[in-house]
């Protein structure tokens, strides 16, 4: 079954510093990944996507990831964070693609603090 | 372009009572709609999807029940709520595998 596992539950980062946000996957086929901010009280607004091509991903706000098939992951990497960065980030496989569903399947989010 | 409209953004209800929340999208025919539910710690849980005018596909068991009365409305509903039904809702559509999500409503049950 697909699943994605998120291990960082919260991280804290300093304003300027990089970021990193672990995103294993577990998927049959070539995944199609995402990943998705979330500001609190607020839906989803897509980062980035990968579906096929270069392996490293260019995202809105400064951010990018890359896709690993060897170690099943999809990183989020940003090299400056705002404070404006913080909120909770969501990596997710889409499942079902082709076919009628396009399914979602997401990770538990990580928690992003930043601190001044 | 495409929009998605989710309401209420917030509701307080008893335990009990019943439960209805609206999902619009504009702008697309034929989407592919979602409901997903969003608990503390927990992610995000598919809860039910739809391809079509009533056609519901349901991901997990449980006390609630969706239907797609037209293209693009997309209604969850209870006939009584529980507790554990609390938390928050977020209505999707997909296009090319990429979801697009409504602002979400805040469900608690009292």
């Amino acid at each position: 079954a697909q699943s994605v596992t998120q291990p960082d539950i919260h991280i804290t980062v300093s304003e300027g510093a990089s970021l990193e946000l672990r995103c294993n996957y577990s998927y049959g086929a070539t995944p199609y990944l995402f990943w998705y901010v979330q500001s609190p009280g607020q839906g989803l607004q897509l980062l980035l996507k990968y579906f096929s091509g270069d392996t490293l991903v260019q995202g809105i706000k400064g951010f990018e990831a890359e896709f690993k098939r060897s170690q099943s992951s999809f990183n989020l990497r940003k090299p400056s964070v705002h404070w404006s960065d913080a909120a909770e980030y969501f990596c997710a496989v889409g499942a079902g693609y082709g076919g009628a569903t396009n399914k979602l399947i997401f990770g538990t989010g990580t928690l992003l603090a930043v601190q001044p | 372009s495409q929009t998605i409209h989710q309401w209420p953004a917030t509701l307080v209800q008893p335990v009990g009572s019943p439960l209805s929340l609206e999902c619009t999208v504009e702008g697309t025919s034929n989407p592919n709609l979602y409901w997903y539910r969003q608990a503390a710690g927990r992610g995000l849980q598919l809860l039910f999807y739809s391809v079509g005018i009533g056609q519901i596909s349901s991901e997990v068991p449980q006390n609630l029940s969706a239907s797609r009365p037209q293209d693009r409305q997309f209604i969850l509903s209870s006939k009584k709520l529980l507790l554990s039904d609390s938390g928050f809702y977020l209505c999707a559509w997909s296009v090319n595998g990429e979801g697009f999500f409504g602002q979400g409503t805040r469900l608690t049950v009292v």
